[in-house]
């Protein structure tokens, strides 16, 4: 069974830093771009980063920009978020997913595995 | 800064059927996703490439796309369908990914 999961989650004061693992189990990581999404207390979903499948490309949400960093390291099968000078407003649960969408257009979505999700608090 | 635009709750009856719209100018350069998510669980991928479905997704739910808009269409909706629906999509550039607002569906 294809399975991801998330690590790293945690309280820490604003300014702080942590960083989320994604460990896949069952399929080939290597061949996949990968996501992660945040969703605040109940909120919506939203799209924090992306990576490729080889981790030469990266983007993000303007409001992590400069403070959060994605990379993976392929030889663990293992994504990552290092997230820095946390803010409140960062609070959340943390999913990675898979991107499934078409070659062509790798890396705009159709997320067909997630993790459970790992709790980010950032709080005084 | 772009945006995809849900409304925030459809309500049906059982057996009925609930349409979900979802509208952002670059739907027609870039494919949308559908996913269904219930409380205290990740979401889950219904509808991928504006209209297919993914297995093991059920033949009620389709997708459908007209220029701006893409719609979620859940026939003969059951009280399992009760859920959060959430709409996904990319900018014009195909560097940003996005999510709507989500709408909630209740089944009455």
């Amino acid at each position: 069974e294809v399975q991801l999961v998330e690590s790293g989650g945690g309280s820490v004061q604003p300014g702080g830093s942590l960083r989320l693992s994604c460990a896949d189990s069952g399929f080939t990581f290597r061949s996949y771009w990968m996501h992660w999404v945040r969703q605040a207390p109940g909120k919506g979903l939203v799209w924090v980063s992306r990576i490729n499948s080889d981790g030469s490309s990266t983007a993000y949400a303007d409001s992590v920009k400069g403070r959060f960093t994605i990379s993976r390291d392929n030889a663990k099968n293992t994504l990552y978020l290092q997230m820095n000078s946390l803010r409140a407003e960062d609070t959340a649960v943390y999913y990675c997913a898979r991107d499934a969408a078409p070659i062509a257009v790798a890396g705009t979505g159709g997320m067909d595995v997630w993790g459970q999700g790992t709790t980010v608090t950032v709080s005084s | 800064s772009y945006e995809l635009t849900q409304p925030p709750s459809v309500s049906v009856s059982p057996g009925q059927t609930a349409r979900i719209t979802c509208s952002g100018d670059a739907l027609p350069k870039q494919y949308a996703y559908w996913y269904q998510q219930k409380p205290g669980q990740a979401p889950v991928l219904v509808i991928f490439k504006d209209s297919e479905r993914p297995s093991g997704i059920p033949e009620r739910f389709s997708g459908s796309s007209s220029g701006t808009t893409v719609t979620l269409t859940i026939s003969g909706v059951q009280a399992e369908d009760e859920a959060d629906y959430y709409c996904q999509s990319a900018d014009s550039s195909g560097t940003s990914v996005l999510f709507g607002g989500g709408t909630k569906l209740t089944v009455l």
